[in-house]
């Protein structure tokens, strides 16, 4: 069965630092991964996805993958309040159109 | 302006009932999925459908039906054989096409069920 795994946290960062969310996934033929925000109550929201090893930056959201390692990471830069909410890793390409998602990072940005 | 709309926002069901949680999309998008989110957890896949008239099971399909007429709608009944019906219901969509990036999910705003 094809697993994703994140740390629940929550993670507590400091307004203006960096925050860094890791997820690791079990299927190796996996070839895409997603980010999604999710605010409590809300529909979760894609931020980041990633097709290729290194690193894709966008704004202040860095997405970093190592398939070899079977590892993808969120970082966000100059964190802010309102980048508190759930960060959910979802990976897919092992076969169909699905995506199998993990069960989520809660951040904390404080002030 | 497209988008994928869920309704109700909340629905109750007693005990026995079935309930139907409606999804309609105007992206023109083939396929189709329903998600369930418990409180601190991921998403566990229900049903899918990637063209009309065919809808495969998820995950943790008992306990819930789906059908699709129309490329447009997707709803699904919680059934009275789903013991613990309470949760986030979200339903998505992803874009045309097969391959790497096409999995990418465009979500409705969720229906939150609950049990009176």
């Amino acid at each position: 069965q094809k697993e994703v795994e994140q740390n629940s946290g929550p993670l507590s960062v400091p307004e203006g630092a960096i925050a860094s969310l890791n997820c690791t996934y079990s299927d190796r033929v996996s070839q895409s991964f997603f980010w999604y925000r999710q605010y409590s109550g809300k529909s979760p929201e894609l931020i980041m996805s990633i097709y290729s090893n290194g690193d894709k930056e966008d704004g202040r959201f860095t997405a970093q993958l190592n398939k070899a390692s079977q590892y993808v990471s969120l970082l966000i830069r100059d964190s802010q309040p309102s980048d508190s909410a759930t960060y959910l890793c979802a990976v897919g390409g092992g076969g169909g159109n699905k995506l199998t998602f993990g069960t989520g990072t809660q951040l904390k940005v404080e002030l | 302006d497209g988008g994928i709309t869920q309704s109700p926002k909340y629905l109750f069901r007693k005990e026995g009932q079935n309930v139907t949680l409606s999804c309609e999309q105007n992206l023109n998008h083939d396929a189709m999925y329903w998600y369930r989110q418990d409180p601190g957890q991921g998403l566990r896949l229900i049903y899918y459908s990637q063209i009309v008239n065919d809808f495969q099971k998820g995950d943790i399909a008992e306990g819930y039906s789906v059908s699709r007429e129309k490329k447009e709608s997707f709803p699904l009944t919680v059934t009275s054989a789903q013991k613990n019906p309470t949760a986030f219901y979200l339903c998505a969509s992803t874009p045309p096409g097969q391959g790497v990036g096409n999995e990418k999910l465009f979500f409705g705003s969720g229906t939150q069920l609950s049990v009176l």
